[in-house]
């Protein structure tokens, strides 16, 4: 069965600093991706970055990477040059390709607050 | 394009009361899928339609129906609210769960609901 834990439930960062949120996951699937989705004080989720199983090379978008370790079964969000409008719940998922749709795991989330 | 819409935004209902989610997306997208989010806590998945015709259950389907209505429409159906589904329910799409690839889910605004 899949399991997504996120281990720290608030996390605070200063403006333009970097941050990591851990993210690891439980499968035995060998085929799998990983997702971080942003929940902002409004509440839409927001699909951030994606990371495959098979995928040699970390995940980017934009301040956005991933620091995949697929041995030890974690994928760390990493947010470079942190701004005020990063505040928000971090959710990391996982998704195995043999299930039927796909379904999707969730952690439960990390609140992340940027300090000016 | 409008993405994943949701209606309606926010619904108060008296136990025992009936009432359906309606959730529509203009992506062309064969999958769809249910969830619930308690307070503090990460998405459940409630049912979810890998293409048009088919429904299966997720984590937490028990108190719910579904119809896939067409290619767009997915409902969810609450035939006798409780207070335990009080939440907030967010309906997802995706391009469709092919053999070999993870795809990216899109999500709806969600609905607030809250059982009396």
């Amino acid at each position: 069965a899949q399991k997504i834990t996120q281990t720290q439930p608030g996390m605070f960062v200063q403006e333009k600093e970097a941050v990591t949120l851990d993210c690891t996951y439980d499968t035995s699937d060998q085929s799998y991706g990983l997702f971080w989705y942003k929940q902002p004080s409004s509440g839409e989720m927001i699909f951030l970055i994606y990371q495959g199983s098979y995928d040699e090379q970390n995940a980017t978008e934009g301040r956005y990477s991933l620091n995949f370790q697929k041995a030890r079964k974690s994928a760390n969000l990493v947010i470079s040059a942190s701004q005020l409008g990063d505040s928000a719940m971090y959710f990391c998922a996982m998704r195995e390709r043999n299930t039927n749709a796909g379904k999707s795991t969730f952690g439960d989330g990390t609140t992340l607050t940027v300090k000016p | 394009n409008a993405g994943v819409t949701q209606t309606p935004k926010f619904q108060v209902l008296k136990t025992g009361q009936s009432m359906t989610l309606q959730c529509a997306q203009d992506m062309n997208h064969n999958s769809m899928y249910w969830y619930r989010q308690d307070p503090g806590m990460g998405l459940r998945l409630i049912y979810y339609s890998a293409s048009e015709g088919t429904t299966d259950k997720g984590e937490v389907p028990n108190g719910y129906n579904v119809s896939r209505l067409n290619k767009r429409e997915f409902s969810l159906r609450l035939e006798s609210a409780a207070p335990s589904q009080t939440s907030v329910y967010f309906c997802a799409s995706s391009e469709g769960f092919l053999a070999g690839e993870v795809e990216t889910q899109y999500f709806g605004p969600g609905t607030r609901l809250l059982v009396l």
